[in-house]
């Protein structure tokens, strides 16, 4: 059980350049995220997807187009990268339920614009 | 929508001392409260949560309070030690949604 697995690790980019980070779950889960994270600006939300065939924006979506590619992947596109849009991403998904809302996160990408 | 702030943004106590963090939020619906650590390099993880019908939780050394009359909750670390430090980040939930409103964080920092 690897829980929550993303790729790659580290990637640098030059601007304009794309790139699509990757990310899969073996859990089950039916809710998907991709949130950015930056120094003093804790965990912002790009999008979400709350079960397979769904997506929506999150609070920081400018610039990102993801894909729920099927249950278990959920991808997160940047078609022409910016130096604002260097930051760690993190990929969770989502164990619901009456009294509890955890969120599973993958291990990062930490992504350089240049 | 949902707006959680969280102070302090740093905290640094003496091994052995308490420390406690503050978030307060601003949707009257929310009614789900975790908190996450977060080591350095590391990715967030669950540590303890609450919901609105409890106003206290405790799991040995760390304890939760919630006041959903002044829509705030906390984090208490009691006795310390050097594994404590890392980021705590809070988080709020409205009621039916499946999102997380996570806090700025804080940076704990225990001294030996």
């Amino acid at each position: 059980n690897a829980g929550v697995t993303q790729t790659p690790k580290f990637q640098v980019l030059k601007t304009g350049q794309s790139m699509t980070l990757q990310c899969a779950q073996d859990m089950n889960h039916n809710s998907m995220y991709w949130y950015r994270q930056d120094p003093g600006m804790g965990l912002r939300l790009i999008y979400y997807s709350a079960s397979e065939g769904t997506t929506d924006k999150g609070e920081v979506p400018n610039g990102y187009n993801v894909s729920r590619l099927n249950k278990r992947e959920f991808s997160l596109r940047l078609e022409s990268a910016a130096p604002s849009q260097t930051s760690v991403y993190f990929c969770a998904s989502n164990r619901q339920g009456w009294s509890y809302n955890e969120q599973f996160f993958g291990p990062g990408t930490r992504l350089t614009v240049l | 929508g949902e707006n959680v702030e969280q102070h302090p943004s740093t905290l640094s106590v003496q091994e052995g001392d308490s420390a406690v963090i503050k978030c307060t939020y601003s949707d009257s619906a929310s009614n789900y409260f975790p908190w996450y650590k977060q080591e350095l390099g590391k990715r967030p993880q669950l540590i303890i949560d609450i919901r609105s019908n409890v106003g206290e939780k405790k799991d040995q050394r760390i304890a939760v309070t919630l006041n959903k009359t002044a829509k705030h909750f906390s984090l208490h670390i009691t006795e310390t030690q050097p594994e404590d430090s890392a980021v705590y980040f809070c988080a709020a939930s409205p009621d039916g949604a499946n999102n997380l409103f996570f806090g700025t964080g804080t940076r704990l920092t225990v001294i030996p």
